[in-house]
């Protein structure tokens, strides 16, 4: 299986300020398509998860613009331009190249 | 709209089996795949289990194989996740989502399942 890695696993951010979460994986997730299979969900407390972001850089519908992904291969970075209160919760990465999906350990994010 | 609604908590002794529900409306069922994901009290997401609702195809962690079984009803709508001989440490919420093209674009509400004596 691939093994999914974030950093940091805390993250304590003052509102207004930006927040940035790293996902590495253990193998590249682009595909032949030239799409990178990694996706960014965010489980706010006693919620289900919501999907963020989508082949690495795809907003999700719905979701704020303060939110982007970056990244290639093995290396993804999700940033806050500006958190906000309602972002507070876990954040996780997953790749879907494999249809066995794995997930990174999750980054707590926090108000300062 | 899309949605999902699973069924509700179960409490179930060491050894027994539990089977959950995920109920989906508002597209086309026979289209997509459907996944199931655990999440254990103060642990991350595990991912469990998928199956294509169109042609049956399936999935499994290699963690749960052999105790997980993932099946869906086209008549229903409905895709079910049976886990046999379960542990303490099965308790948890256990999530459905739709598969879309690769991202988990919808989710069910989950359903806490709890194995105690």
């Amino acid at each position: 299986d691939i093994v999914m890695s974030q950093s940091p696993l805390s993250l304590p951010v003052t509102p207004g300020e930006p927040a940035s979460i790293s996902c590495r994986s253990s193998r590249s997730l682009l595909h032949s398509d030239g799409y990178n299979y990694l996706d960014w969900y965010l489980q706010k407390p006693g919620q289900s998860p919501q999907l963020l972001i989508y082949f690495a850089s795809n907003r999700a519908s719905g979701v704020p613009d303060r939110f982007s992904g970056s990244g290639s291969g093995t290396d993804f970075t999700l940033k806050v331009s500006r958190v906000e209160a309602e972002d507070v919760g876990i954040y996780y990465c997953m790749q879907s190249l494999e249809l066995v999906r794995t997930f990174g350990q999750g980054t707590k994010l926090e108000i300062k | 709209q899309v949605q999902f609604v699973q069924s509700g908590a179960e409490v179930k002794k060491p050894g027994a089996s539990v089977k959950v529900s995920c109920k989906a409306s508002g597209y086309n069922f026979d289209g997509y795949a459907i996944y199931w994901v655990r999440q254990a009290p103060g642990h991350k997401l595990e991912w469990m289990a998928w199956i294509h609702c169109g042609n049956g195809n399936t999935r499994y962690s290699a963690k749960s194989q052999g105790r997980l079984t993932i099946t869906s009803d086209t008549s229903a709508n409905t895709v079910y996740l049976e886990l046999a001989s379960l542990r303490s440490e099965d308790t948890g919420v256990y999530f459905c989502a739709r598969d879309a093209a690769g991202r988990g674009d919808s989710w069910g509400q989950g359903t806490p399942v709890t194995v105690s004596s």
